[in-house]
């Protein structure tokens, strides 16, 4: 059974930095483009990010509000893709998903809050 | 930076046809996706490559296209089809996507 779930959440500072984790079970992470995308409290989904599966380069590519602040990266040995955040905001807040588009976890709540 | 239009609302009776439209100059040449998402739950694929449906989806569910808009139509709506509906799709160069804003559907 294909499952994605993600964790790290959290409150943190603004100017802080966060990351998340997403644990995938049921198929293999190199295999797959996988993205991450937001959703502030009330609001719709926002994408922030993806990086390619291997054979088509495994590149990353980022929302330009979150270029330049996130990375997404993935360690295939334990089938986890990440997402490292950096000088955070308060628009930064919102529940975080990874996804495969088909396949989505249950999110993870990042809270920017001084 | 690219943006996708959908309707903030549709209401539509049961049994009826609801019709979604997503907006956005990159539409001519790149696909589309549908999903949705009901209060608490995370979002659902419902059509990729602007018309195709994945494994599972009801058939009442379809896609399709026309120049900078593409639409998503729900035929025979039933009760549990309420909930909030999102295009998505990539700027012109590839090197992003973007989701509409979108439309929540009421079923009357």
């Amino acid at each position: 059974e294909v499952q994605l779930v993600e964790s790290g959440g959290g409150l943190v500072k603004p100017g802080g930095s966060l990351r998340l984790s997403c644990a995938v079970s049921g198929f293999t992470l190199s295999d797959a483009w996988m993205s991450w995308v937001r959703q502030a409290p009330g609001k719709g989904l926002e994408w922030v990010g993806r990086i390619k599966n291997k054979s088509d380069g495994g590149t990353t590519d980022y929302a330009p509000p979150v270029k330049g602040r996130f990375t997404i990266s993935r360690d295939d040995s334990t089938n986890t893709l990440y997402l490292q955040m950096i000088s955070l905001e308060t628009d930064d807040t919102g529940l975080y998903y990874c996804t495969t588009a088909i396949r989505w976890g249950q999110g993870t709540l990042v809270t920017v809050s001084s | 930076s690219y943006e996708l239009t959908q309707p903030p609302s549709v209401s539509v009776s049961p049994g009826q046809t609801a019709r979604i439209t997503c907006s956005g100059d990159a539409l001519p040449g790149k696909y589309a996706y549908w999903y949705h998402q009901k209060p608490g739950q995370a979002p659902v694929l419902l059509i990729y490559e602007d018309s195709k449906r994945p494994s599972g989806i009801p058939e009442r569910f379809s896609g399709s296209s026309s120049g900078t808009t593409v639409t998503l139509t729900i035929s025979g709506v039933q009760a549990e089809d309420e909930a909030d509906y999102y295009c998505q799709s990539a700027d012109s160069s590839g090197s992003y996507e973007v989701f509409g804003g979108g439309t929540k559907l009421t079923v009357l």
